[in-house]
C-alpha cells in the first residue's frame, strides 16, 4: 500500500506553547487529508477534512483557530496544535487519499502523533 | 447527523474460535464503507466494500455489504492470538471518512 508519514510520532511540550505535526504522503497525491484525534480506548474521532488548495472542513465541536490545518500541497499537510493545553494531549493521526480517488479510494494512514501537554 | 455503529464493543474468545463483528451506519451519500485492524498505532486497511452482497475475502478474514440493511459484517474464522486488536469499522459518505467506536477483540490463548 502507499505510504504516509507522519512526524513527530511523538512530542511533549509546555502549555500555552504551539505545535506543528506533519503529515506527508511519500509516494502518491494526496488530494485529501483527514486529521483524527483517538482518546485512550476509543475510536477516532473525525477533527477535519482537508483538501489540497481549500480551507478545511471542521467538524463540530472542533475549534478552527486552535487546530490550524494547512493542505498547501499535494504532499503535505500539517496540524497546529496552537495554545496547546493539558486537554489537548491526544493521539493525532492523519489520513490521506490518493489524487483521483473518490470515495472508492482507501485512505492510508500516518502512524500517529502522541502529543502530551505539560 | 451521520453515524457509525459497531457491535459488540469487546468480545473475548478462545483461539480456534469464529468471529463475526458488526457495523451499521446511517449516513448520507454513502459511498463506501472500510474495516481496519489497529493494533498498536495506525490502522492498517483490510476491506472496502460498496457493492452489496459481494464477499471479501484475505485468509480467515471475510466481510460483506448489505446496503438494504445498511450494514456490513467482518468474519474471522479460526482465531488465533494475533488478531487482538481492535477492529474498526468506517464509512466514506462525498467527502469524509467516519469511525465507529470500534470493537476490542481478544483472542485467548
Amino acid at each position: 500500500g502507499a505510504v504516509v508519514s507522519q512526524h513527530p510520532s511523538r512530542v511533549i511540550c509546555k502549555s500555552g506553547t504551539s505545535v506543528k505535526i506533519e503529515c506527508r504522503s511519500l509516494d502518491f497525491q494526496a488530494t485529501t487529508m483527514f486529521w483524527y484525534r483517538q482518546f485512550p480506548k476509543q475510536s477516532l474521532m473525525l477533527m477535519a477534512t482537508s483538501n489540497e488548495g481549500s480551507k478545511a472542513t471542521y467538524e463540530q465541536g472542533v475549534e478552527k483557530d486552535k487546530f490550524l490545518i494547512n493542505h498547501a500541497s499535494l504532499t503535505l499537510s500539517t496540524l497546529t496544535v496552537t495554545s496547546a493545553h493539558p486537554e489537548d494531549s491526544s493521539f493525532y493521526i492523519c489520513s490521506a487519499r490518493g489524487l483521483g480517488g473518490g470515495p472508492n479510494t482507501e485512505a492510508f494512514f500516518g502512524q500517529g502523533t502522541r502529543l502530551t501537554v505539560v | 447527523e451521520d453515524k457509525v455503529v459497531q457491535s459488540p464493543l469487546s468480545l473475548v474468545v478462545h483461539e480456534g474460535d469464529t468471529v463475526t463483528l458488526n457495523c451499521s451506519y446511517e449516513v448520507t451519500n454513502f459511498r463506501s464503507l472500510l474495516w481496519y485492524k489497529q493494533e498498536k498505532k495506525a490502522p492498517t486497511f483490510l476491506f472496502m466494500l460498496t457493492s452489496s452482497g459481494i464477499e471479501k475475502k484475505s485468509g480467515r478474514l471475510s466481510s460483506i455489504l448489505d446496503k438494504k440493511e445498511l450494514s456490513s459484517i467482518l468474519n474471522i474464522t479460526a482465531t488465533q492470538t494475533g488478531d487482538s486488536a481492535i477492529y474498526l469499522c468506517a464509512v466514506y459518505n462525498n467527502n469524509d471518512m467516519r469511525f465507529g467506536a470500534g470493537t476490542r477483540l481478544t483472542v485467548k490463548p
